[in-house]
């Protein structure tokens, strides 16, 4: 099974809906990641959050709100969904205290914004 | 704040050929630098890292890259090109006192020709 896993794998909605994607990962890392990935700009950081009770706005927040529920689950929302939206996003998950500097990425979501 | 530039979007070489893709950074402390790769319709997957120690470092599938601090580079290179290493490639570097927030460059998709 995949440590880090991310649903829905592909969505399709409609500007001014309100969607959320979910990551989820049994690697037991503290630290947990969003970025959306566009065509010739790499990934940009969303959010990201050291523990359940450390949130922090990335690069790219305005738009996005996200929800750690458990050390394992981090949430992803977009309350009003616009075109501009449209990307592939990634979670992904770390622990460097532990010596795990490396990020962890699951399969992405593939949001389509109409 | 910290960067990474990737030049060309896409590079193309025959398979057996010698595969350079080119990654320059800026940092104001000693980075750690990763390299990830993408294959279609998949996450992102970790070829190599560097983390202060040896300078030359060797990843999966046979790919390597060479940390040179005065060039501020960390270039990838697989001596052969194999049809399956046809993906994108995306360097990245983290600030060791931000967080392990990873910094990504736009990324290098690398086409191998029969």
């Amino acid at each position: 099974d995949a440590d880090v896993t991310q649903t829905p794998r592909n969505r399709i909605t409609k500007t001014g809906k309100r969607i959320m994607l979910e990551c989820s990962q049994t690697k037991g890392h503290d630290r947990m990641y969003w970025y959306r990935q566009d065509p010739g700009l790499g990934l940009r950081l969303i959010y990201y959050s050291f523990d359940v009770k450390d949130i922090n706005k990335g690069e790219i927040s305005d738009g996005y709100s996200v929800s750690r529920q458990a050390q394992a689950k981090f949430s992803l929302s977009l309350e009003s969904a616009i075109p501009n939206q449209t990307a592939l996003y990634f979670c992904a998950t770390s622990d460097p205290p532990s010596g795990e500097e490396t990020q962890y990425f699951g399969p992405g979501t593939r949001l389509l914004v109409l | 704040a910290q960067s990474v530039t990737q030049l060309g979007s896409h590079v193309s070489v025959s398979e057996g050929a010698l595969v350079l893709l080119r990654c320059n950074y800026s940092s104001s402390v000693p980075p750690y630098l990763f390299w990830y790769v993408q294959y279609p319709n998949q996450g992102l997957q970790l070829l190599l890292k560097y983390t202060s120690a040896a300078t030359l470092v060797k990843g999966i599938n046979g790919f390597e890259a060479e940390f040179k601090k005065s060039e501020t580079s960390f270039h990838l290179t697989k001596p052969s090109a194999h049809m399956s290493d046809a993906a994108e490639y995306f360097c990245a570097v983290s600030d060791q006192g931000a967080g392990n927030m990873l910094t990504f460059g736009g990324g290098t998709r690398l086409m191998v020709k029969p």
